[in-house]
């Protein structure tokens, strides 16, 4: 059974502070990597994607990806109240497909 | 504006009843999933179709069936057979069959029984 595992949380951040959410995943051929935004009652917007081990930046985000420890997290500087939101994590399994598969998300709480 | 389009937003069934959900997407995309949220869970995978009148069921099928006659078009019916479809229901699309493409949502619809 291929997974993706996050932490429910919630995670908890005063303003301004980094907020770092992580996801793991089981597929070892796993090739593709994407961050969603979900705000309660709307529909997941997409944040990031990455595709390479490292770091990729984009304004406040960066998301960052270890394929050997099957680890991608998103950290989000300068935490602010509107980026309170659940974070959905997906992965896109090989074998054909690409079938983004998705983690439950992390419900992440920016307080003022 | 391209993007996907689902209808209705809300929609209430009543027992034993099907009900269609409609997806469309105007951006040229090969690929379409429909996903189930229940509350406080992930998006698990109904259905999903790579190209044209072709499909494949997903992790959660039992219940539901779709159709894909036309590239931007990917209805959902919820069956009588589906025992507890409350849920929200999402649809998705991506640029094709490789990897390294985004999928992007529609709205979401919020199915009730009633």
């Amino acid at each position: 059974q291929k997974e993706v595992e996050q932490n429910s949380g919630p995670l908890s951040v005063p303003e301004g502070a980094i907020a770092s959410l992580n996801c793991t995943y089981s597929d070892r051929v796993s090739q593709s990597f994407f961050w969603y935004r979900q705000y309660s009652g709307k529909s997941p917007e997409l944040i990031m994607s990455i595709y390479s081990n490292g770091d990729k930046e984009d304004g406040r985000f960066t998301a960052q990806l270890n394929k050997a420890s099957q680890y991608v997290s998103l950290l989000i500087r300068d935490s602010q109240p509107s980026d309170s939101a659940t974070y959905l994590c997906a992965v896109a399994l090989s074998g054909g497909s690409y079938i983004p598969t998705f983690g439950r998300g992390t419900s992440l709480i920016v307080h003022p | 504006d391209g993007g996907i389009t689902q209808s209705p937003k809300y929609l209430f069934r009543k027992e034993g009843q099907n009900v269609t959900l409609s997806c469309e997407q105007n951006l040229n995309h090969d690929a379409m999933y429909w996903y189930r949220q229940d509350p406080g869970q992930g998006l698990r995978l109904i259905y999903y179709s790579q190209i044209v009148n072709d499909f494949q069921k997903g992790d959660i099928a039992e219940g539901y069936s779709v159709s894909r006659e036309k590239k931007e078009s990917f209805p959902l019916t919820v069956t009588s057979a589906q025992k507890n479809p409350t849920a929200f229901y999402l649809c998705a699309s991506r640029r094709g069959d490789r990897e390294g493409t985004e999928a992007f949502f529609g709205q979401g619809t919020r199915l009730t029984v009633v």
